[in-house]
């Protein structure tokens, strides 16, 4: 996606840690939000983060740095049906998505 | 729990011929989307509606394209005539609001698709 990048590709092992970086420059800022999207089917929403810092979901968690135009999604405690694409989507009005980056969890 | 209903799920069609896809979504939400995914890419905003207003349709390649959200609810999208470039899958997804002013969460939650493959 324009003005968007994450790296296309990353694989890692069952039960570590893997962070999935992401660039924006967009004017009109308006969040950041993280998707998930297995093989086939639709993207499902992960997380929201607005304000600078670190935003904790269970296994789950996302960075932001708006200073940087930087976020992060760490995924902990791999599982192998974490295996999917993350997609990296900034709001400025409208929701402007990345190409995504293709998890591989291997065993 | 709610969900974007879409339809079909699949369309085989040949080039030159007339698709449409269906998408109703999640009941209360002013916001509807239609995106364009091709294979390894991300979502493309085709057109976004406001209730039965476009918002923003500049993406939506209009000489073949159109799509229309007459009372609000549920929308449709066209193409005439397919070509082979527009083989991909066409996601709908709606929020409870959006457009330029908006602030928040504005968390889109997606119908299943409909994928489109151009002989």
């Amino acid at each position: 996606g324009q003005n968007i990048d994450q790296p296309t590709e990353m694989t890692a092992t069952e039960g570590a840690i893997v962070q999935i970086n992401c660039t924006y420059q967009t004017s009109g800022f308006n969040g950041l939000f993280w998707y998930q999207q297995h093989a086939g089917e639709a993207p499902t929403f992960l997380s929201y983060n607005v304000l600078d810092g670190l935003e904790e979901k269970g296994r789950f968690s996302s960075f932001l740095s708006r200073s940087k135009g930087y976020s992060y999604l760490l995924l902990k405690e791999l599982q192998m049906k974490d295996s999917a694409s993350y997609l990296c989507a900034e709001n400025a009005g409208k929701s402007t998505f990345g190409d995504g980056t293709t998890l591989t969890v291997k065993p | 729990e709610a969900e974007v209903a879409q339809s079909p799920r699949y369309k085989i069609t040949e080039k030159s011929q007339a698709v449409a896809f269906w998408c109703d979504p999640i009941s209360g939400h002013a916001t509807l989307y239609w995106y364009r995914q091709i294979l390894g890419q991300g979502p493309e905003l085709l057109v976004q509606f406001q209730d039965e207003s476009v918002v923003d349709d500049s993406q939506l390649p209009k000489d073949r394209f159109s799509a229309e959200r007459l009372k609000g609810v549920d929308s449709t999208l066209k193409i005439q005539p397919a070509e082979l470039g527009d083989s991909a899958m066409y996601l709908c997804a709606s929020s409870p609001w959006g457009g330029s002013q908006s602030s928040g969460a504005n968390v889109l939650t997606f119908g299943a698709g409909s994928r489109l493959t151009v002989l």
